[in-house]
């Protein structure tokens, strides 16, 4: 399993930002794909995920309405927008693949994608 | 939201020594329990799910234990390579949540 992410970026407050994860090495369609930040010196936390067995989505509260998570199972590549962004937005910024169809622990992580909010 | 706290926020430990971290749910999550070891500049890995179970290629003195609301990862006879933060995390109930992270030094 390959899970490669795009590079950093750098963005005003108030701008918006995509995030690209590029899978490899299983059936993309059979797993789920979650998005987790992590502030400096902050613990895990979770974004959201999308199921690639149904398509379904699902975002944490906290994100709800700057949030949008996509995919494009022809390239096996899954997407995470976050839009109005803020300082406080600041983080590594990680996909990680579902290790089993019901459970949602994180069995293979991409690289990250630092994302620096700054004017 | 379920919270997940960790114990000790630092455990420094001598080479060949045992380690024990704990993790305490703020309420039942079952078994739907995870562990990750997170070292400088790297992403987590997955080192334990379902409360006990070791990962694919986790070594053997790495172990799982507990249910509903206390859990632990045990290290067995430390080794340098185990120097990282671990964090627990539960996916029982949405939103999924990670502890605040255990930081483990070698002596």
């Amino acid at each position: 399993v390959q899970i490669v992410q795009s590079g950093a970026e750098l963005r005003k407050p108030g701008a918006s930002l995509r995030i690209s994860c590029k899978t490899s090495g299983y059936t993309f369609s059979s797993s789920s794909m979650h998005w987790v930040r992590q502030a400096p010196g902050q613990r895990l936390e979770w974004m959201g995920w999308i199921n690639h067995v149904n398509g379904n989505i699902k975002y944490s509260e906290k994100f709800l309405g700057r949030i949008t998570i996509t995919r494009d199972t022809s390239a096996n590549t899954t997407y995470m927008d976050l839009t109005a962004l803020t300082s406080a937005d600041t983080a590594m910024y990680y996909c990680a693949k579902q290790g089993a169809q019901w459970l949602a622990y994180l069995d293979s992580w991409g690289q990250g994608t630092l994302v620096t909010v700054s004017s | 939201e379920i919270v997940l706290t960790q114990s000790p926020a630092t455990l420094s430990v001598s080479p060949g020594e045992g380690a024990s971290l704990s993790c305490r749910a703020s309420q039942g999550v079952h078994t739907n329990f995870a562990w990750y070891q997170q070292k400088p500049g790297q992403s987590p890995r997955l080192l334990i799910y379902g409360a006990s179970v070791r990962a694919t290629g986790v070594p053997a003195r790495f172990g799982g234990s507990g249910s509903e609301t206390e859990f632990t990862l045990t290290i067995d006879t430390l080794q340098s390579e185990d120097s990282a933060v671990y964090y627990c995390q539960q996916y029982d109930i949405w939103p999924w949540t990670f502890g605040q992270g255990t930081k483990v030094e070698i002596k």
